[in-house]
């Protein structure tokens, strides 16, 4: 596929369980990011990976997340002991290299927490 | 604190009616404003990047303006098709991330 891919597509489950979410970045692009949006919101800043490192991770909201990029493709966003309250779309965007490129979305997975 | 801010929430517009959505922005050192589109359960879809004061890019029936507060998303002879909600952007000065707005939520009706 040509674009950006995340999986699951829906995740329901319940407060204090540990979930994984997916993202398969478009092929050759070396910068990838994590957003959070809420119903109304726009998209909030998570996670940013130049390569296999997280660059920057100041939008993590506390300790409970966690993303990892072991090869420099796909990546997976961690979230542990889930509370209600993390329950959004988790949009993934992936951009060929660092600076002011256009960032490609994928179509997100979204998180309920029952 | 970098922010953007986007305004009205929502419009409403007939076909054929122009308007504009305008975005604020308080980004230290920005690096480039981002237009995007999001149709309901998709993600954000790339519109323009401007970089500079005074520059314009266009597409169809948008264009985009950018001064060094805000932004301006022009829309011209709206059709139904153009119904989204429009998120503006702005890049931090380490290049890092993107600062969103809240989007405005554009329904156009025949």
């Amino acid at each position: 596929g040509a674009g950006v891919s995340q999986t699951p597509s829906n995740k329901v489950t319940e407060k204090g369980k540990y979930v994984e979410l997916r993202c398969d970045p478009i092929s050759g692009h070396t910068a990838l990011y994590w957003y959070r949006q809420s119903l109304g919101q726009g998209p909030e800043f998570l996670i940013y990976f130049q390569g296999t490192g997280a660059a920057d991770d100041s939008g993590l909201p506390n300790d409970r997340f966690f993303a990892v990029r072991p090869e420099g493709s796909v990546s997976t966003l961690k979230i542990q002991r889930t509370e209600r309250g993390d329950s959004a779309v988790y949009l993934c965007a992936s951009s060929p290299g660092p600076g002011p490129d256009e960032q490609f979305f994928g179509p997100g997975t979204r998180l309920t927490v029952l | 604190e970098d922010q953007v801010t986007q305004s009205p929430e929502a419009l409403r517009l007939q076909e054929g009616e122009s308007s504009s959505l305008n975005c604020s922005y308080t980004v230290s050192g920005l690096r480039g404003l981002f237009w995007y589109r999001q149709d309901p359960g998709k993600g954000p879809e790339f519109l323009f990047t401007l970089y500079s004061a005074g520059e314009e890019k266009e597409k169809e029936r948008l264009k985009a303006t950018l001064t060094k507060k805000e932004s301006f998303l022009h829309i011209t002879a709206p059709k139904p098709e153009d119904s989204a909600t429009y998120l503006c952007a702005g890049e931090n000065q380490a290049g890092t991330a993107l600062i969103f707005g809240k989007g405005t939520t554009l329904s156009v009706s025949s």
